[in-house]
């Protein structure tokens, strides 16, 4: 069926790297832009990117260039997002989610990986 | 790029209608006809249930229903249910191959 599955829990030490995947089934995952959005316990989404799994073209928010880093394995329908140099306000859940068009909502979401950052 | 604004929460009875606001600028809301609004319950991944201001994508029922005035967009749910309980969000393209999310509003069915 039509679904994102993206990769498990991680524990991170601040200063590190996490790079967490999302694995698209069920249709063409080139044809879709990927996003990825995080959220806070009890706080509400913030958008972090997308990459177009087609030509790999990013866009990125403004308060995360420079440490992240969104790529894509069309072999394999996977889509990744890396984050650098981890504070403890990155402990948080961060989802992918499958867009309709260009500039239109999210569709179908990963279930959510969360990652906590603690010395 | 600032959040929208949505209130922190609204409520209703069962079968009543609420009503959630979500105001943006010019640059977001105002400026393109991509606002959708998201269902969120506990533990769970956001639910999309309005696209491109007013559009439900098949399997979201009628009661959902979205609109835009200016700066400002609205989800209003009618027929309240118990399963309707829930955070929404509201989110918009905001230009520059950019997004925002609203601030969340958390729904209650008195």
């Amino acid at each position: 069926q039509v679904q994102l599955v993206q990769s498990g829990a991680e524990v991170k030490k601040p200063g590190a790297s996490v790079k967490v995947s999302c694995k698209a089934s069920g249709y063409t995952f080139t044809d879709y832009y990927m996003h990825w959005v995080r959220q806070a316990p009890g706080q509400g989404l913030e958008w972090m990117g997308r990459i177009n799994p087609n030509s790999g073209g990013t866009n990125y928010a403004q308060q995360f260039q420079g440490r992240v880093t969104m790529t894509r394995d069309t072999s394999i329908s996977t889509a990744y997002m890396e984050l650098s140099r981890l504070r403890s306000d990155d402990t948080v859940v961060y989802y992918c989610a499958r867009a309709l068009g260009n500039r239109d909502g999210f569709d179908l979401w990963g279930q959510g990986t969360m990652v906590t950052v603690s010395s | 790029q600032s959040a929208l604004t949505q209130p922190p929460s609204a409520s209703g009875s069962p079968g009543q209608s609420v009503t959630i606001s979500c105001t943006g600028t010019s640059s977001d809301v105002g400026g393109y006809n991509y606002v959708s609004w998201y269902q969120q319950h506990p533990g769970k991944a956001p639910k999309l249930l309005i696209y491109e201001v007013y559009k439900r994508p098949s399997g979201v029922p009628d009661r959902f229903s979205g609109s835009k005035s200016g700066n400002t967009a609205s989800l209003t749910v009618s027929g309240l249910q118990a399963e309707d309980e829930a955070d929404y969000y509201c989110s918009s393209y905001a230009g520059s191959n950019n997004f925002v999310f609203g601030t969340g509003t958390k729904v209650t069915v008195l």
